[in-house]
């Protein structure tokens, strides 16, 4: 099962930013927060990932909280593009793991004009 | 760099038959994953390959679905014989190592069992 719980639905305004949260109450020591989306009829996308520290790509931000139990998906400026299935998970990391990706329902976000 | 490639990209069969999924990994990648996805869900792995060896197909329903990487490149899953529950898209993934980060998936095989 899953070890991440995330709202099922979520919208946003075009230009504004989308927060999307995610708790993660189980996470160890050694486990990273991954997020992935899915566009409809692709298949999912890597945007980031995190272990503690707050992460910024091209694609987003992480804000991991200073327990690790939650975190937050920002994307600065969404656009209608941005319309998907946003995956919270959490995956153990580096050698000796098998890196396996366990996904939930996920985040429906819709961005609107 | 090209990305993983899936074929065919849909595929319609009655029930009790036979079919194949083909999947080319990123190049370098060591790793391959098959998942399936159900209308509605998130995508569930089946079967892990490190190179040309299993890492892990404790979800894999071995009764009729196999998968092979013989030369660790590209890889084949096969459903024999399907049944109505097996509709779904065949995503398969790559990285460039186990426990190594990301993983990057190709755009899926959509099945229809009739």
């Amino acid at each position: 099962d899953a070890k991440t719980t995330q709202p099922p639905s979520m919208d946003c305004a075009e230009g504004r930013a989308a927060n999307l949260p995610c708790n993660h109450s189980t996470i160890s020591g050694n486990e990273y927060v991954y997020w992935y989306r899915q566009i409809h009829s692709q298949g999912p996308q890597y945007i980031i990932h995190g272990l503690k520290n707050n992460e910024t790509n091209e694609m987003a931000s992480l804000i991991i909280t200073e327990d690790r139990k939650s975190s937050t998906l920002i994307l600065p400026h969404a656009t209608l593009r941005d319309t998907a299935v946003y995956y919270c998970i959490v995956s153990e990391h580096g050698s000796g793991n098998t890196g396996k990706l366990i996904f939930g329902q996920g985040t429906t976000l819709q961005v609107k004009p | 760099e090209a990305g993983v490639a899936q074929s065919p990209r849909y595929k319609i069969i009655e029930k009790r038959q036979s079919v194949a999924f083909w999947c080319n990994p990123i190049s370098g990648h060591a790793t391959l994953y098959w998942y399936q996805q159900i209308l509605g869900q998130g995508p569930k792995l089946l079967i892990q390959f490190q190179n040309n060896g299993v890492v892990d197909d404790s979800q894999l329903p071995k009764d009729r679905f196999s998968a092979e990487r013989l030369k660790g490149v590209d890889s084949t899953l096969k459903i024999q014989p399907a049944k109505l529950e097996d509709s779904a898209v065949y995503l398969c993934a790559s990285s460039l190592g186990p426990g190594l980060g990301t993983q990057y998936f190709g755009p899926g095989t959509r099945l229809t069992v009739l």
